[in-house]
């Protein structure tokens, strides 16, 4: 199976700022890549797939970028409501796996 | 617009079954394959299968093989998940996903809890 790491683990910022989080893959798995951003008590949504692509509806402040084994998501300019859990999953093959989450708190 | 409800909470006793369906409107629902995800309490996401709802045709996580089954019902558009042998370990919230081709997930459920607990 393809693992993926993401870093940091646990982010602290403030309102305005801009942030990055990063996707490591164990292996290539070409653009095969998507971001959900995950809220407590609610399902994941949908941010960003195909590592730059950004879903329909999804702010022009999210933005991803990278292919084979590196990936980032930045936030350009942090909203209080992106404070949440960000996960990537890869689809290039199966299982699709996630990355263990990047969980953003206010600063 | 598109809508995926799932079925409502269920507490279950080790060794039990459970079966969490998942109903889809607002588009055509043999266009689209169907992942499911669970999320134990306070964990990550962790991927469980896989069914094309046109031929029903499946693929599950190794680490469930045996235990997982899953079904569609194309006359009422729904998508079931069954897990048997349950233990404290699957006491977790299930989601069903709509596969975007094979970019992600583009709609999701509310979730289903299931508790499993003596």
């Amino acid at each position: 199976d393809i693992q993926l790491t993401q870093s940091p683990s646990f982010l602290s910022a403030s309102v305005g700022d801009r942030v990055t989080i990063t996707c490591r893959a164990s292996q290539g798995i070409s653009s095969y890549l998507a971001w959900y951003q995950q809220k407590p008590g609610k399902a994941p949504k949908l941010l960003i797939y195909a590592a730059s692509t950004l879903q329909s509806g999804v702010p022009s402040r999210f933005s991803g970028s990278g292919s084979g084994t590196e990936f980032t998501l930045t936030i350009s300019s942090l909203q209080p409501e992106d404070f949440a859990t960000y996960y990537c999953q890869q689809l290039n093959s199966y299982p699709p796996t996630f990355g263990q989450g990047t969980r953003l708190e206010i600063k | 617009q598109v809508q995926l409800v799932q079925s409502g909470a269920e507490v279950k006793k080790p060794g039990a079954s459970v079966k969490v369906s998942c109903k889809a409107s607002g588009y055509t629902f043999t266009s689209y394959y169907m992942h499911w995800v669970r999320q134990a309490p306070g964990q990550g996401l962790e991927w469980m299968g896989i069914i094309n709802p046109s031929g029903g045709s499946t693929s599950y996580a190794q680490k469930l093989q045996g235990r997982v089954t899953m079904t569609r019902d194309t006359s009422t558009s729904t998508v079931y998940m069954e897990l048997s042998s349950l233990r404290s370990e699957d006491t977790a919230v299930y989601y069903c996903a709509r596969a975007f081709g094979g970019w992600g997930l583009d709609y999701w459920g509310q979730g289903t809890l299931v508790t499993v607990s003596s």
